[in-house]
């Protein structure tokens, strides 16, 4: 079966440091990978998403990066941490297999960033 | 644009009383419709979705949702809620190649 790890799952950085969180998945090959964010009382606004290895989509312009080095790695940088970076971090993935349209997501139990 | 409302932020409800978690979406083209439950500090879980066919859904731990599409609605039931279904829960809507849109979550609190 498929299961999906992501780390650490909480995590404290001091504004201006640097940030990686690593996401993997198992038992699929080639999956659709996905980073949200959650903010706090707000949904889930997504972030970046990747089709395949090297390949990376932005949704929304910010302090963050995306980097998928492996097939089932799937990496969330940043250079510099702002304040406004807190939330909660959520990594997941769909089968393309099945359709990438109906496929529902796949989530990690998600990294609580709190950036200080 | 595709969005997703989620009218109600907070659900307080009795213990074995019903629930309705209200979902409005708006999109123009047919979606495909999703509800997940996140428990705290955790990723979220699948409940159900709607694809096509039947407007009434069912879905994991005796929820089920039902597909209006005059109304352009999707709201989550439970006839008999538990102190285990304290969560929130997100609808979320997908419309053709679009990225799935999420509701802003309704939290869920089942009082004993």
């Amino acid at each position: 079966s498929q299961t999906i790890h992501q780390w650490p799952a909480t995590l404290v950085q001091p504004v201006g440091s640097p940030l990686s969180l690593e996401c993997t998945v198992e038992g699929t090959s080639n999956p659709n990978l996905y980073w949200y964010r959650q903010a706090a009382g707000r949904g889930l606004q997504l972030l970046f998403y990747s089709v395949g290895i090297g390949q990376i989509s932005s949704e929304v312009p910010q302090n963050l990066s995306a980097s998928r080095p492996q097939d089932r790695q799937f990496i969330l940088s940043s250079k510099k941490l702002l304040l406004s970076d807190s939330g909660f971090y959520l990594c997941a993935w769909t089968d393309p297999q099945g359709g990438s349209y109906n496929s529902p997501l796949h989530f990690g139990n998600g990294t609580r960033l709190t950036v200080t | 644009a595709q969005s997703v409302t989620q009218l109600d932020s907070q659900v307080p409800v009795f213990e074995e009383a019903p629930v309705e978690l209200r979902c409005n979406y708006s999109s123009s083209v047919s979606v495909y419709l999703f509800w997940y439950v996140q428990y705290p500090n955790q990723g979220l879980q699948l409940l159900l979705k709607y694809l096509s066919g039947s407007t009434l859904v069912k879905g994991i731990n005796g929820f089920e949702a039902e597909f209006n599409k005059s109304q352009t609605s999707f709201h989550l039931r439970k006839p008999s809620v538990h102190i285990s279904d304290t969560a929130e829960y997100f609808c979320a809507a997908r419309a053709g190649r679009r990225a799935l849109t999420f509701g802003s979550g309704t939290r869920l609190q089942v009082q004993p």
